[in-house]
């Protein structure tokens, strides 16, 4: 079945360690997204890229970096500048950029111990 | 001013009631809009997008008014499956690319 996979799907993580969040989708779609989440708030973008070895940073990209070598696969390395890491993580992916639905993977939640 | 604002919430509801979601926009440039339902402790799924003309999907109705920067979601004759979160969100393209959504809106719908 097509869709998106993320891994792991629970981590937990001492302070001072970088975590690497993989995200893999066999969709075929262009655009790929990075997205966190916190208790009763919103989705806050943090990295996006439109195609393959391009990504353009959102709105919290500070103390995050992403690669996109194959079209597949987008990870997210949460780097230990990332002041506040414990969040609920959600990659997705799109089939042209900004058009039609976004299809989530099932998320990452990282703990910091 | 957050640039999609919800309704707080949570609502709580009988079965079978009529319930009705508000989100304004702050962003005239926006061009897409969308309902997503996200279940505890899960991914966000689209629940249906949101036409200028209104469109109905079964039980649910959404509206979009551009003048007032205003969507609307209107579940009717809820069901137990229906209390989640249902987060409204906004595609805006000029000027960069840009996805917002809203904090969302739980509901619960009890027996």
């Amino acid at each position: 079945d097509g869709g998106i996979t993320q891994s792991p799907k629970y981590l937990f993580r001492k302070e001072g360690q970088n975590v690497t969040l993989s995200c893999e989708q066999n969709l075929n779609h262009d655009a790929m997204y990075w997205y966190r989440q916190d208790p009763g708030q919103g989705l806050r973008l943090i990295y996006y890229s439109q195609i393959v070895n391009d990504f353009q940073k959102g709105d919290i990209a500070e103390g995050y970096s992403v690669s996109r070598e194959k079209k597949e696969s987008f990870p997210l390395t949460v780097t230990s500048a990332q002041k506040n890491p414990t969040a609920f993580y959600l990659c997705a992916s799109q089939g042209t950029l900004g058009t039609g639905e976004l299809f989530f993977g099932e998320g990452s939640r990282l703990t910091v111990l | 001013r957050k640039e999609v604002e919800q309704d707080p919430g949570p609502f709580n509801v009988p079965e079978g009631a009529t319930v009705a979601f508000n989100c304004t926009y702050s962003n005239s440039a926006s061009q897409s809009f969308f309902w997503y339902r996200q279940d505890c402790r899960k991914e966000p799924k689209l629940l249906m997008s949101v036409y200028s003309s209104g469109n109905e999907d079964g039980r649910f109705t959404a509206q979009l008014n551009r003048a007032s920067q205003y969507i609307s979601l209107l579940i009717r004759d809820s069901k137990l499956s229906d209390s989640a979160t249902y987060l409204c969100v906004v595609f805006v393209g000029t000027g960069g690319f840009k996805t917002i959504f809203g904090a969302g809106t739980r509901l619960f719908v009890k027996a």
